[in-house]
């Protein structure tokens, strides 16, 4: 069974510097997908990247950039420019296709709170 | 790409009473799927639907849930007798409107259910 692992329950960040969120996985599929979702107090699933496993280049949104190393099972997130809209839960997801009728499901980690500070 | 709304966005209810919690997707897609979080968990499959069948249950969804798309465009989830441990927020999400579409999905702003 596949498992996703947040090793960081809560971090800090100074409005306008750099973090970097971690992220492992464990999985014996070659074909799967990698997403960050942001998740603020009000609770919306928010998507903010995604990665397809057969791709080597790393996916880029804006402030948001990712570290994808398949071969290690890695998948961090990289905030830059941070800002206090950024403050969020921020969860990792695996996704792979599963069910009879092609459809895919997520398999969440256990989250990161992520503050940004003024 | 439009995403999902729910339907409530609160619901409280007494345990042993059912529930729906419902789904009203923008546009016509095919396939539907229910997660739940329970407050300070991660977010946890419950049900993906394609074609008006289920495609996969996880083994949170016992004999308690039901799903189904009455008027081909709303998608429920039926609790029928709940219990505290319902207590959560769940949220639905919806895939691409053909077969083949990216695998992406799109999350409603969730209904968060308290059993008392």
């Amino acid at each position: 069974a596949q498992t996703v692992t947040q090793s960081q329950p809560e971090m800090s960040v100074q409005e306008a510097e750099t973090v970097t969120l971690s992220c492992t996985y464990d999985t014996s599929e070659s074909n799967y997908y990698l997403f960050w979702y942001k998740q603020p107090p009000s609770r919306q699933m928010i998507l903010v990247i995604r990665q397809e496993a057969y791709k080597q280049q790393n996916a880029t949104e804006n402030r948001f950039s990712v570290n994808f190393q398949k071969a290690a099972k890695s998948f961090s997130l990289k905030i830059s420019d941070s800002q206090l809209g950024d403050t969020a839960m921020y969860f990792c997801a695996f996704m792979k296709h599963s069910g009879t009728s092609g459809t895919y499901k997520y398999i969440f980690g256990t989250g990161t709170r992520l503050k940004v500070l003024a | 790409e439009p995403e999902v709304t729910q339907t409530p966005s609160h619901q409280v209810t007494q345990m042993g009473q059912e529930v729906i919690l419902r789904c009203v997707p923008i546009s016509n897609h095919l396939y539907f799927y229910w997660y739940r979080q329970i407050l300070g968990q991660k977010v946890e499959f419950l049900v993906s639907f394609y074609n008006n069948e289920i495609s996969e249950k996880s083994e949170i969804f016992d004999d308690q849930f039901s799903v189904e798309r009455p008027d081909g465009s709303n998608f429920t989830l039926k609790i029928r007798s709940t219990k505290l441990e319902d207590s959560a927020m769940y949220f639905c999400a919806r895939g691409p409107v053909e077969r083949g579409g990216s695998e992406t999905q799109y999350f409603g702003p969730g209904t968060r259910l308290l059993v008392l």
